[in-house]
């Protein structure tokens, strides 16, 4: 697609429920970030794809989050048991490595957890 | 580790004027640096990549500079608009380019008041 593509743009979820936030990458892009923001505050990284690599899942807070990607293309983003803290915009972003790394970014998947 | 700093936090100027945004990163090196906007609500949109071999880039009103010894980037944007008002975040990638690493600052939020 001509963009990163991210759904659903908004989650209301109760506490408790499991969640499955997607992400489309630019077509070609091998690389895939996935960062959290919570509300006025900064870009917290979560997990990064590159290729055919393992993934770095350093950044996944606890073990209620999960995120897999699927033929290289699109990312699934799962939390389980979801609490309030959840809460936040979360933006997924991909890039290239044959046109200087830039970055670019989804719109976001609002969750809030009530 | 890489720590990178914006300052101001947040700015506040009249329409026409010409602004100097800063970005300062601990560790010189980096593969490139970035700076994005990110207006309420909505993800990021990249404006200008920088390479570490590169001193500057201009989009525009907008101009990027890198001194990659002093551990500096400055955003300038010229006759400032009020459709300039929004966060604006810089990043940089080390020098290994290993998208998991990257760093972003914490923003400089602009007002520009008509």
């Amino acid at each position: 697609g001509a963009g990163v593509s991210q759904s659903p743009s908004n989650k209301v979820t109760e506490k408790g429920k499991d969640v499955e936030l997607r992400c489309d990458p630019i077509s070609g892009h091998t690389a895939l970030y996935w960062y959290r923001q919570s509300l006025g505050q900064g870009l917290e990284f979560l997990i990064y794809f590159q290729g055919n690599s393992a993934p770095d899942k350093s950044g996944l807070p606890s073990d209620r989050f999960s995120a897999e990607r699927t033929g290289g293309s699109v990312s699934t983003l799962t939390i389980q048991r979801t609490q309030q803290e959840d809460s936040a915009v979360y933006l997924c972003a991909s890039s290239s490595d044959r046109i200087g790394n830039t970055i670019y970014f989804g719109e976001g998947s609002w969750l809030t957890v009530v | 580790k890489q720590e990178v700093t914006q300052i101001p936090a947040a700015l506040s100027v009249p329409e026409g004027e010409n602004l100097v945004l800063n970005c300062s990163f601990t560790d010189s090196a980096i593969y490139n640096l970035q700076w994005f906007r990110q207006d309420p609500g909505k993800g990021l949109t990249s404006l200008l990549l920088i390479q570490s071999s590169q001193r500057e880039q201009t989009s525009g009103r907008l101009n990027a500079s890198l001194d990659k010894s002093s551990g500096r980037s400055t955003l300038y944007i010229a006759a400032s608009q009020p459709g300039d008002s929004a966060t604006y975040l810089c990043a940089v990638r080390p020098w290994n380019n290993a998208g998991n690493m990257l760093t972003f600052g914490g923003g400089t939020r602009l007002m520009v008041k008509p």
